[in-house]
C-alpha cells in the first residue's frame, strides 16, 4: 500500500463548478498537510498549507484534514481556467520545512471554458 | 516565499555522462532538499542536503550516483552520474522556509532531464 493515495484523473469541469480533490494516507505521524499546484513543465506551487485536523480557507481555496479517517480535500469554488494544471497533495511528519514531504501522484484537472 | 532557480532549465545527454544541476536561493536557508519527478509521476526525495554536513540520502539513492554539494546557505547543486536512459526525469530543488505560521518547501522550477 502506498503512503498516499490520489486519484490521478483526468479530471474534467466546466468553468465555475466546484472541484473536489481527495487523498488517503496510511501513516498516522503526519501531521503537516499541504496542497501543491503544477503546471505544465513548472515545479510545484504551494497552494495550501495546515497542520493537524480542521479547515483552512484562501479565497476560492479550503482544504479540509480529517486525521481520524486519514483524509484530506481541497475544494476549489468557481473554478476557472488558470486552474488547470495538477494538483499534488503533500504531507509531514514534523515541521515540513526540515522533514521529507511525501506526495500523492497527482490529480490532472482541466476546466473547460 | 523564496525565489529559487535552477540552471540548466532542460538538458539532453549521452549515456554514461553526467550533468550538475544548480540550484539558487534569493534568501539564506538551512535546509535544501533534492527530488525527482519521473514522467507520469509524484515527486520523490533523493537526499536531504543541510550546509556544512554530508547530504542524507533516502532508501535507493545513493551518493555514487547522486553527488551532492552545499557550500553556502544560498546554493547547492546535485550531479546525475554515469546517466543512463532510466535517469531521465525532472529533478527539483526545494528549500525549506518559514513565514509567519507556515512553515514548509518551495520548490524551484526544475531541470528536464532526457538521456539517449
Amino acid at each position: 500500500q502506498k503512503e498516499v493515495e490520489q486519484d490521478p484523473g483526468p479530471l474534467s469541469v466546466p468553468e465555475g463548478a466546484i472541484v473536489s480533490l481527495n487523498c488517503t494516507y496510511s501513516n498516522s505521524a503526519f501531521q503537516y498537510f499541504m496542497w501543491y499546484r503544477q503546471y505544465s513543465r513548472k515545479g510545484p506551487e504551494l497552494l495550501m498549507y495546515t497542520y493537524s485536523s480542521g479547515n483552512k480557507e484562501d479565497g476560492r481555496f479550503t482544504a479540509q484534514v480529517d486525521k481520524s479517517s486519514k483524509y484530506i480535500s481541497l475544494f476549489i469554488r468557481d473554478s476557472q481556467p488558470s486552474d488547470s494544471a495538477t494538483y499534488l497533495c503533500a504531507m509531514s511528519r514534523v515541521k515540513t520545512s526540515y522533514d521529507k514531504v511525501i506526495f500523492g501522484p497527482g490529480t490532472s484537472l482541466s476546466v473547460i471554458p | 516565499s523564496a525565489v529559487i532557480s535552477q540552471k540548466p532549465s532542460r538538458d539532453i545527454c549521452q549515456r554514461g555522462t553526467s550533468l550538475t544541476i544548480q540550484c539558487q536561493v534569493d534568501s539564506q536557508v538551512t535546509m535544501m532538499f533534492w527530488y525527482r519527478q519521473q514522467p507520469g509521476q509524484s515527486l520523490t526525495l533523493i537526499a536531504t542536503a543541510n550546509q556544512g554536513s554530508e547530504a542524507t540520502y533516502e532508501s535507493g539513492f545513493v551518493i555514487d550516483k547522486f553527488p551532492i554539494s552545499r557550500p553556502n546557505l544560498t546554493f547547492s547543486t546535485l550531479t546525475v552520474s554515469n546517466l543512463s536512459p532510466e535517469d531521465s526525469s525532472i529533478y527539483l530543488c526545494s528549500v525549506g522556509f518559514v513565514r509567519g505560521s507556515t512553515d514548509t518547501q518551495y520548490f524551484g522550477p526544475g531541470t528536464r532531464l532526457t538521456v539517449l
